[in-house]
Order: C-alpha cells, then sequence, then structure tokens
C-alpha cells in the first residue's frame, strides 16, 4: 500500500535552534517528493521539490534531502524563527503520469518554535 | 496575481442544508481540485477535475457533487450536509497535476 510516514507528529522547538523533520515513504512507481509549508488557518505552500536522482535541495533556511533507496526525505530548518511555526507536510507523486496527481500525503508535523 | 481564491472562508450550516463551495484561479490551470482536511487525517482528495469539462471522484468522493463551470472555476457542493462533512476545505489547481497551488480554505461546521 502507498504510504507516507511523518515524524515527529509534533515538536516544539526554542528560537534560533536547528531542526529535522522525518518522511518515509513506501510508494511507487516514484516520482517526486515536495515538502509543504501551512501555516495556520491557510493553504499548504510548496517549499522543495526533489525528483529520484536529487539527494539535496535548498530553501533559504530549509534543506530537505532525500535518499531513494531507503525511501527517507528529511526537512531541516536552520536557526529557526517565530515564524517557522507551522505544519509541514511531505507530499509524493506516483509516476503513473496525468492530471489527478497521484499524490500521496503524509498527516504532517506541527512545528511551534517558542521565544 | 490572486491565485486560487476560495469563498466563503467560514460557514456554518444546520444538519440537512445545502451549499456550495467556490473556488476560482487565475494561473490558466487545467486541473483543479477539492480536498478536506480533518485533524490527524491529512488531506484527502475528494473531487479533482483534469480539464475543463471533466470531473472524477477521489479517495472521499460521498455526501459531495462537483461542478467545472469552465477553466477557472469549480465548485464543491453539498446537497444535504451532515456533521461528518465539519472540516476544513481546500480547493487546489494545478499546471501539471503534481506542483498544486493551494486557496486559503473554507472551514464549515455542520451543528
Amino acid at each position: 500500500k502507498n504510504q507516507v510516514e511523518q515524524s515527529p507528529q509534533s515538536l516544539i522547538i526554542l528560537e534560533g535552534k536547528n531542526c529535522t523533520l522525518q518522511c518515509n515513504y513506501t510508494v511507487s512507481p516514484f516520482s517526486n517528493l515536495r515538502w509543504y509549508k501551512q501555516d495556520t488557518g491557510r493553504g499548504p505552500v510548496s517549499l522543495t521539490i526533489m525528483t529520484f536522482s536529487e539527494n539535496t535541495k535548498s530553501n533559504g533556511r530549509y534543506t530537505a534531502t532525500l535518499d531513494a533507496d531507503t525511501k527517507q526525505s528529511s526537512l531541516h530548518i536552520t536557526a529557526s524563527q517565530l515564524s517557522d511555526s507551522a505544519s509541514y507536510i511531505c507530499v509524493v507523486s506516483l509516476n503513473y503520469g496525468g492530471s489527478q496527481g497521484n499524490l500521496i500525503f503524509g498527516k504532517g508535523t506541527k512545528l511551534s518554535v517558542k521565544p | 496575481n490572486a491565485g486560487v481564491t476560495q469563498t466563503p472562508k467560514f460557514q456554518v450550516l444546520k444538519t440537512g442544508q445545502s451549499m456550495t463551495l467556490q473556488c476560482a484561479q487565475d494561473m490558466n490551470h487545467n486541473s483543479m481540485y477539492w480536498y478536506r482536511q480533518d485533524p490527524g487525517m491529512g488531506l484527502r482528495l475528494i473531487y479533482y477535475s483534469a480539464s475543463e469539462g471533466t470531473t472524477d471522484k477521489g479517495e472521499v468522493p460521498n455526501g459531495y457533487n462537483v461542478s467545472r463551470l469552465n477553466k477557472r472555476e469549480f465548485s464543491l457542493r453539498l446537497e444535504s450536509a451532515a456533521p461528518s462533512q465539519t472540516s476544513v476545505y481546500f480547493c487546489a489547481s494545478s499546471p501539471d497535476g503534481q506542483d498544486l497551488r493551494f486557496g486559503q480554505g473554507t472551514r464549515l461546521t455542520v451543528v
């Protein structure tokens, strides 16, 4: 069964600290993996996308990694800010093409950054 | 650019009432989607439309209907609302079926 599991479910860190969120998937055939950030009361916004051949992608203080062999991805946040408080959702695309998306969503990690 | 616009942002319905959630996008995307998001469940696909004039069921279509009015607009209708449909609804559009652009969401409560 195609699944995306994220851990931890929630995380509290102090402002300025680093953190790493995990995403494990059992999705085949794999096309790409995206991390979304969802602020409270808003829709998700894409942070990074990685295809099978990419193992690192950065977007400012956000760095995503992908290990296609172990089917694991991580999102590392450096020098956290209060504005990083949000839910982070891992989404894996199946390589079936078409427009239905064939997207498998993780349930998200809720990050709280405290002053 | 407005992106994806959903209306209304909040709605309270009584059990059995009907309503339509509106969604419009200005990015000329072919594909549009309706998701619901519940605590602990993540985002689940209700219906999608690969192109104007076509619609298909997603993971949780029961109790909903959709209309792809034109390329810009994709509406979601609840014919007889039930408390189990209390949720946050997100509309999304995509140029390629993978890169989703989400609206701000509609928070629906059915009492």
